[in-house]
């Protein structure tokens, strides 16, 4: 079974200062792996994803995740925060693509991140 | 690209009546569309998967007489929430993806049963 975890609720990070969002998964098969975003009453947005290739993966607005396989994990990452970054931060596992719940996503609990000025 | 739309954006209803979400992929063709349910400071809760043309695969614990989803076409589902009761307040999300691959969210739906 596919499962996500996500160990903190809540970062704190200084803008201008590097942020990290943890993630590590579970999965039966080949992970793919996904970091969206939501600001408050909104939907999620996708950042980046990863499914083969290159361990480093870079996504929309800056961001970027590690893929590590021996760690099982997926941190998302910044080399430098905006106040505008702080939101709900949600990982993803994907269930495989048969039956009837093609491409189901496992979320992680969501990281809250506030960055302050 | 990838835009996931959803109306109404915010719902107040009386406690009895029925209210009708739409899910909308408005630049391409979504295969399968999710329901979620989010509750306050909460991760999303699958509700169910919808592929286009056949009947949708509810969650376990999810009645499929209470919340009712077509998916008529590729690029339109609905959810109704039939007679809606105050616990069923909450914000509701959908998703479209295209052959499984990334999913796409709309807005969500903020309903209010009174």
């Amino acid at each position: 079974a596919q499962s996500v975890a996500q160990p903190e609720d809540q970062v704190n990070v200084a803008e201008g200062n590097p942020l990290t969002v943890k993630c590590t998964y579970s999965v039966s098969g080949n992970p793919y792996l996904f970091w969206y975003v939501q600001y408050p009453n909104r939907g999620l947005q996708f950042l980046l994803k990863y499914i083969t290739g290159d361990n480093l993966v870079k996504g929309s607005y800056g961001f970027e995740a590690e893929f590590n396989k021996s760690q099982t994990s997926f941190h998302l990452k910044k080399p430098s925060a905006l106040v505008s970054d702080s939101a709900l931060y949600f990982c993803a596992v994907r269930d495989g693509l048969r039956g009837s719940t093609l491409g189901r996503l496992y979320f992680g609990r969501g990281t809250q991140l506030t960055v302050w000025p | 690209g990838a835009v996931v739309s959803q109306h109404p954006s915010r719902v107040i209803c009386k406690s009895g009546t029925s209210v009708k979400i739409e899910c909308r992929s408005l630049d391409f063709q979504a295969t399968t569309m999710f329901w979620y349910r989010q509750f306050p400071k909460q991760s999303l809760m699958l509700m169910a998967t919808s592929n286009e043309g056949s009947k949708a695969t509810y969650e376990q614990g999810v009645e499929k007489d209470k919340f009712l989803i077509n998916h008529a076409s590729l690029t339109l589902s609905t959810l109704t929430v039939t007679s809606a009761h105050p616990e069923d307040s909450s914000f509701y999300i959908c998703s479209a993806t295209t052959q499984g691959e990334t999913q796409y969210f709309g807005p969500g739906t903020r309903l209010l049963v009174l």
